[in-house]
């Protein structure tokens, strides 16, 4: 069974900074690496994917960055605003696909003015 | 395009009795996936089906059952309810293609089931 490592816990940022949440997995023979957002009494919305033939992908204000040999992947959010203030969810596929997911533990992500 | 929906949104059940939860894929897709999230945690995957089989089960026991109907639709069925399985349950859908190839899966809003 794949473990998925998030960390941190949670986070604070102020208005304006830079958050930064962590993911690191077991196995590799995998292609697709997803992040997803999540508000309360809401189902997980997809945020941003890397599939791993490239080291990062931006979207906006929001970047993944992965590290393939060191097995981690890293979700970037720029210019953090309080509309960001949610749950956060790294994922890692259980096989080859994107289907079967192992979620991490989740970041909860509070943007302060 | 029409997202995945779910229904009921919230359920009170008593422990032993059994529930049924439905999902409606995303217009397009032929593959639903079913998981379980406690309050605090991330989701954990129960479940897939695809061309109206499992296609893959996480580890839960054989008292949760699903089903996947010609329409791409799905229920999810959990006998003899037990106070651990008070969760949201999520349907997740998305388009199995050729070779394995999965695109994004797609959640809908969830189950909250509260199991007394």
């Amino acid at each position: 069974q794949q473990q998925v490592k998030q960390s941190p816990q949670s986070l604070i940022v102020q208005k304006g900074g830079i958050s930064i949440i962590n993911c690191a997995y077991e196995n590799t023979a995998f292609d697709y690496f997803p992040w997803y957002q999540q508000f309360p009494g809401k189902g997980p919305a997809l945020l941003i994917a890397i599939r791993p033939d490239v080291s990062e992908k931006k979207e906006g204000r929001f970047t993944i960055s992965f590290n393939k040999s060191a097995k981690q992947f890293s979700l970037h959010i720029m210019d953090s605003q309080p509309g960001d203030s949610a749950t956060y969810f790294c994922a890692v596929p259980n096989t080859g696909t994107a289907s079967k997911l192992t979620f991490g533990t989740g970041t909860r992500l509070q943007v302060t003015l | 395009e029409t997202g995945v929906t779910q229904s009921p949104t919230h359920l009170i059940k008593t422990r032993g009795q059994q529930v049924t939860l439905r999902c409606s894929s995303q217009s397009g897709h032929n593959t639903v996936s079913w998981y379980q999230q406690a309050l605090g945690q991330g989701p954990q995957f129960i479940f897939q089906y695809y061309r109206e089989e499992e296609n893959g089960r996480g580890n839960f026991p054989p008292r949760f059952s699903g089903l996947q109907f010609p329409n791409y639709s799905s229920e999810l069925n959990v006998n003899a309810l037990e106070l651990d399985d008070s969760a949201l349950y999520l349907c997740a859908s998305s388009k199995l293609g050729l070779a394995g190839y999965t695109d994004t899966q797609y959640f809908g809003p969830g189950t909250r089931l509260t199991v007394l």
